[in-house]
């Protein structure tokens, strides 16, 4: 079965600094990877998700990642934090035609001022 | 647009009592999800419903039941809760029709249950 870890659980960065949160994954096949965000007390939203093709993909909120197959890695990244980013981050994963998408334990930003 | 609403937002519930979370979402999307979020341990998928009159399970199935009498609505039951079920329940729907393999979930807002 696929998993996802998110070796940090808290992550504090000053705001304008850049940020890089880290996500592996292990799964036989190549996979389908999302980043999601969930802000207090809210639902998730997507960020960015990569299925094929161009390894660096760019989502909403100024928000990159990059495919690593030699790494299993699917690592999301920022140049310049500001103090809205201050959320929980999910790293998921799923296979092709298949409903059960794995989340990461997640990753909790503080943004100091 | 609403999207995906949820209901309740909270609960306290004794343990041993039945319990139906209500989720309803109106963007026609055929696929519907149904997770446990817990401290430490992320989302975990409880059940899936592919289209209407499908169900399946997910990671963490055991105590919950769901149906899908139609697209829109997606009701998970607890038919004895249990202490254990104490979490944050968040429904999700995707569209899975347009070919691209594997889409975008929605999510609700949540509902957070006390089991005691």
């Amino acid at each position: 079965a696929q998993s996802v870890t998110q070796p940090d659980i808290h992550i504090t960065v000053s705001e304008g600094a850049s940020l890089e949160l880290r996500c592996n994954y292990s799964y036989g096949a190549t996979p389908y990877l999302f980043w999601y965000v969930q802000s207090p007390g809210q639902g998730l939203q997507l960020l960015l998700k990569y299925f094929s093709g161009d390894t660096l993909v760019q989502g909403i909120k100024g928000f990159e990642a990059e495919f690593k197959r030699s790494q299993s890695s699917f690592n999301l990244r920022k140049p310049s934090v500001h103090w809205s980013d201050a959320a929980e981050y999910f790293c998921a994963v799923v296979r092709y035609n298949n409903n059960d998408m794995r989340f990461g334990a997640g990753t909790r930003l503080t943004v100091k001022p | 647009i609403a999207g995906i609403t949820q209901a309740p937002t909270s609960q306290i519930l004794a343990a041993g009592r039945r319990m139906t979370l209500r989720c309803t979402q109106d963007m026609r999307h055929n696929a519907m999800y149904w997770y446990r979020q817990d401290l430490g341990l992320g989302l975990r998928l409880i059940h899936y419903s592919n289209t209407a009159g499908t169900t399946g399970k997910g990671e963490v199935p055991d105590g919950y039941s769901v149906s899908r009498a139609n697209t829109d609505d997606f009701p998970l039951t607890l038919a004895s809760a249990v202490p254990s079920q104490t979490s944050v329940y968040f429904c999700a729907s995707s569209d899975q029709a347009s070919g691209v393999g594997y889409n975008e979930q929605f999510f609700g807002p949540g509902t957070r249950l006390t089991v005691l």
